[in-house]
């Protein structure tokens, strides 16, 4: 069975700071990767997704992440954070046959 | 705004109580999905319908009774619930059960009294 695992439980950044948020994942199989996103009282939005071909995904307001096949890692980045990305950030995995299965979320506090 | 719509989007209810969630898609996705979130923790998965039928049922109480009437509706009915069940319930819908992502409603925060 697959497993997702965020290393960080809160993250606190100023405002310009860059921002690194570490997923690893443990299945031996092809897997389809995802950041979701989660502002206070709001649904769960994609920021992005891998499923083949370039490891470095882009996504929706300036995030991108980077595929490590060796690493089974999903890292999420934004070279400058803003208060408005302020929220709870969820990785998940789904290989095929499999469920869909979120990583326990990154808080991301960013301060004025 | 989401594509997947959840109604109610709060509701209040005493154990004896029976009261139904529902939630509907128009983007032709044939996967939907109910999740249960409590605060601060991910999603965990309840039920997933394929094609109109169940095919995962994560080992939920039967108190929680999902239904699929269409292609574009799920409901979750429930019955006798306990405090503990008290938390958001989202709905997702995907074009296929693997290798799509899921699209999130705004959910239903129940509070079970």
């Amino acid at each position: 069975a697959q497993s997702v695992s965020q290393h960080n439980h809160h993250v606190i950044l100023s405002e310009a700071a860059s921002l690194e948020l570490g997923c690893n994942y443990s299945y031996g199989g092809t897997v389809n990767l995802f950041w979701y996103v989660q502002y206070p009282g709001q649904h769960l939005q994609l920021l992005l997704k891998y499923f083949s071909g370039d490891p470095l995904v882009k996504g929706i307001k300036g995030f991108e992440a980077e595929f490590i096949k060796s690493k089974f890692s999903f890292n999420l980045r934004k070279p400058s954070v803003q208060w408005s990305d302020t929220a709870e950030y969820f990785c998940a995995v789904n290989a095929y046959g499999q469920n869909f299965v979120f990583g326990p979320g990154t808080r991301l506090s960013v301060l004025p | 705004d989401t594509e997947v719509t959840q109604t109610p989007k709060h509701l209040v209810m005493g154990m004896t109580n029976k009261k139904s969630l529902k939630c509907e898609q128009h983007m032709g996705h044939r996967a939907m999905y109910w999740y249960k979130q409590k605060a601060k923790k991910p999603p965990e998965l309840m039920f997933v319908y394929s094609y109109e039928k169940l095919s995962i049922n994560e080992s939920v109480p039967s108190r929680f009774s999902p239904e699929c009437p269409n292609s574009s509706l799920l409901n979750l009915h429930l019955h006798a619930l306990q405090p503990e069940d008290s938390a958001l319930y989202l709905c997702a819908s995907s074009q296929g059960v693997t290798n799509q992502p899921q699209h999130f409603g705004d959910g239903t925060r129940l509070s079970i009294l």
